[in-house]
């Protein structure tokens, strides 16, 4: 069964430093979106992707966060200057179609230093 | 007001036993319904999708009360598998992002 795939499992950075979260969906889906975790509580959303641009993003996902498609196969988050409140588990993902349920991948754990 | 609320649990069930809760939602827009479930520290997958006029896959129900605005899943002959936490997932009409309870945290003990 096709799966989304996430990279790396357990980022690990200084406060203040930039990263980047990848994720590869599943192959023929069209939707994408990130979610986070933080530990004990519940998923969040943070911003979903079509048709190469954003379609909605909360309020968690502020200038500091970005999303990129960049080569039609990964689909990245990039958090520019890391906080220790950016800890958490992000999951990425995606779906096929607007009615289809989104398959999620097993996430990045991001530990902020 | 939660906009999706569920009992935290845990639901301590014996091994076979039959356990059953519900989940409220606070937007009458919302238009689609799911469970998930999440093993420890693991990602959210897909159960089922709830439908108005409520389903059935193997061992597990859910109904959908669109009125009380609520969703509830049913686990049959539970297994010891079947320990995890259920997330009830609810995704409105005008958009494409799902909100997510905090989940109701199931023990099936032998």
């Amino acid at each position: 069964e096709p799966e989304v795939t996430q990279t790396p499992s357990h980022q690990v950075t200084q406060m203040g430093q930039e990263v980047i979260l990848r994720c590869v969906p599943i192959s023929n889906h069209l939707y994408f979106y990130w979610y986070r975790q933080i530990l004990g509580q519940k998923v969040e959303f943070l911003v979903s992707f079509y048709n190469n641009e954003i379609s909605e993003k909360s309020e968690i996902f502020d200038d500091q966060f970005s999303v990129e498609r960049p080569d039609g196969s990964n689909f990245t988050l990039k958090i520019r200057s890391t906080k220790l409140e950016d800890s958490a588990m992000y999951f990425c993902a995606s779906k096929p179609g607007s009615n289809q349920p989104q398959h999620f991948g097993d996430g990045t754990r991001l530990s902020i230093l | 007001r939660k906009e999706v609320e569920q009992d935290p649990g845990p639901f301590n069930v014996p091994e076979g036993a039959t356990v059953a809760f519900n989940c409220t939602y606070s937007n009458s827009a919302s238009q689609s319904f799911f469970w998930y479930r999440q093993d420890c520290r693991k990602e959210p997958k897909l159960l089922m999708s709830v439908y108005s006029s409520g389903n059935e896959d193997g061992r597990f129900t859910a109904q959908l009360n669109r009125a009380s605005q609520y969703i509830s899943l049913l686990i049959r002959d539970s297994k010891l598998s079947d320990s995890a936490t259920y997330l009830c997932v609810v995704k409105i009409a005008a958009g494409n992002k799902l909100t997510f309870g905090g989940g109701t945290r199931v023990l099936v003990k032998p």
